[in-house]
Order: C-alpha cells, then sequence, then structure tokens
C-alpha cells in the first residue's frame, strides 16, 4: 500500500528565504505527483501536476521535482511571503484517487 | 465558472441521526470522490466513483454511504454507524483518466453536538 511522508510537519522561516518542502513516498509506481495548498478551513488548491513521465513543473516561485527511483518529489519555492503561509500537501495520484501525506504548515514572517 | 461545490459548509447532527452532505461538479468529470480529514492530518479516502451508477469503498468506508445517480453529483451519508463522526469532509472530482488532476471542493465542517 502506498505510504507518503511529508518532512518537516512544519517550517517556519523570514520573509524572502528560498525553501524545499519534503515528499516521499513508498511505491515508485506511481502515476502524478501532486502538490496542494490548503489554507485554514479551506478545501485544497492545486498547485502542481507532475505526470510521473516528467522530472519537473514549475509555476511562478513554485518549482515541484520528480524522481521515482528515490521515491522523493520536492517543492521549491523562491522569495518567500506572508501570503505563502499554509499548509502544504502533496498526493500521490492515480486515475485522481490520491494517496496523501500529512502536509508541511508553513509560516512565512514578515 | 467550473468547480465543485460543497454544501453546506458547517452542518451539525445530534447523535442517532444520519446527515447528507452535498458535492456537486460542473466539470463533466467522470470521477468524484470524497475524503475525511481529521486535525493535523492527510486526507483518507472514504469512497469514490469512476463512473454513473457505480462506486468503491475507500480506506474508511465504514458508517458512510454514497449514491451516484448523476455524473455532475456525488452525495455522502454519514449515519448513525460512523462514531467519530466529526471532521472535515473534502469532496474531489478528476477526468478518471490515469493522467488526471484532482480538483477539491471548499469543505462541509461536521461537527456531532
Amino acid at each position: 500500500k502506498q505510504e507518503v511522508t511529508q518532512i518537516p510537519a512544519a517550517l517556519s522561516v523570514p520573509e524572502g528565504e528560498n525553501l524545499v518542502l519534503n515528499c516521499s513516498f513508498t511505491d515508485s509506481a506511481i502515476y502524478n505527483l501532486q502538490w496542494f495548498r490548503q489554507d485554514p478551513g479551506k478545501g485544497l488548491t492545486s498547485l502542481l501536476l507532475i505526470q510521473s513521465s516528467q522530472r519537473e513543473q514549475t509555476s511562478g516561485r513554485l518549482n515541484a521535482s520528480l524522481d521515482k527511483s528515490s521515491g522523493r518529489s520536492t517543492l521549491y519555492i523562491a522569495a518567500s511571503q506572508p501570503g505563502d503561509s499554509a499548509t502544504y500537501l502533496c498526493g500521490n495520484t492515480n486515475a485522481g484517487k490520491s494517496t496523501f501525506g500529512d502536509g508541511t504548515t508553513l509560516t512565512v514572517k514578515p | 465558472d467550473g468547480g465543485i461545490t460543497q454544501s453546506p459548509k458547517y452542518l451539525f447532527r445530534k447523535e442517532g441521526q444520519n446527515v447528507t452532505l452535498s458535492c456537486e461538479q460542473n466539470l463533466n468529470h467522470d470521477a468524484m470522490y470524497w475524503y475525511r480529514q481529521d486535525p493535523g492530518q492527510g486526507l483518507r479516502l472514504i469512497y469514490y466513483s469512476q463512473i454513473v451508477n457505480d462506486f468503491q469503498k475507500g480506506d474508511i468506508a465504514e458508517g458512510y454511504s454514497v449514491s451516484r445517480e448523476k455524473k455532475e453529483s456525488f452525495p455522502l451519508t454519514v449515519t448513525s454507524a460512523q462514531k467519530n463522526p466529526t471532521a472535515f469532509y473534502l469532496c474531489a472530482s478528476s477526468s478518471g483518466q490515469i493522467i488526471t488532476e484532482a480538483f477539491f471542493g471548499q469543505g462541509t465542517r461536521l461537527t456531532v453536538v
């Protein structure tokens, strides 16, 4: 059974810092790796989707990479801003059905 | 605007009651999903449906029931058999193909009173 782990569980950084969030999974036979943002009391907003044949995806200040051989994905956030404060979840998505990590709660201090 | 709508946003249930959470999508997606989220935890799959009139149990289906009579609707009923129903419930949809992106609603917070 696929298991997804996210480390660290919480992260606090000063504004402007570049940071990396980690996601590891136990079964390398994945189809997609999707990163989401969740604000308190809200649903999940899709940030990036990396197909299994891809190694990375970029959107603005966000860059996500996927290394199936090591079972890892990273989300890189450049020049962090207070508005980036949220919980970030990764999900191993197969036909839309996902196994999620517990998330990393990011706080960016002004 | 295309998207997924969950209602209500907040729901209160008395002990022994069944309650139904609504999920509607206008994305023309074949597949729909229900997840449960508890504080500080990730999402756990309750039920999913990849086509109308068909659905499968997820990891924590006990105490829940669903129906999929229409492509755009996938209601979740939390029955009295669910002993710890207080949680945040999220509905999602996708095209149902292997390489596909999942989209989520804004969630329903259910509280037992």
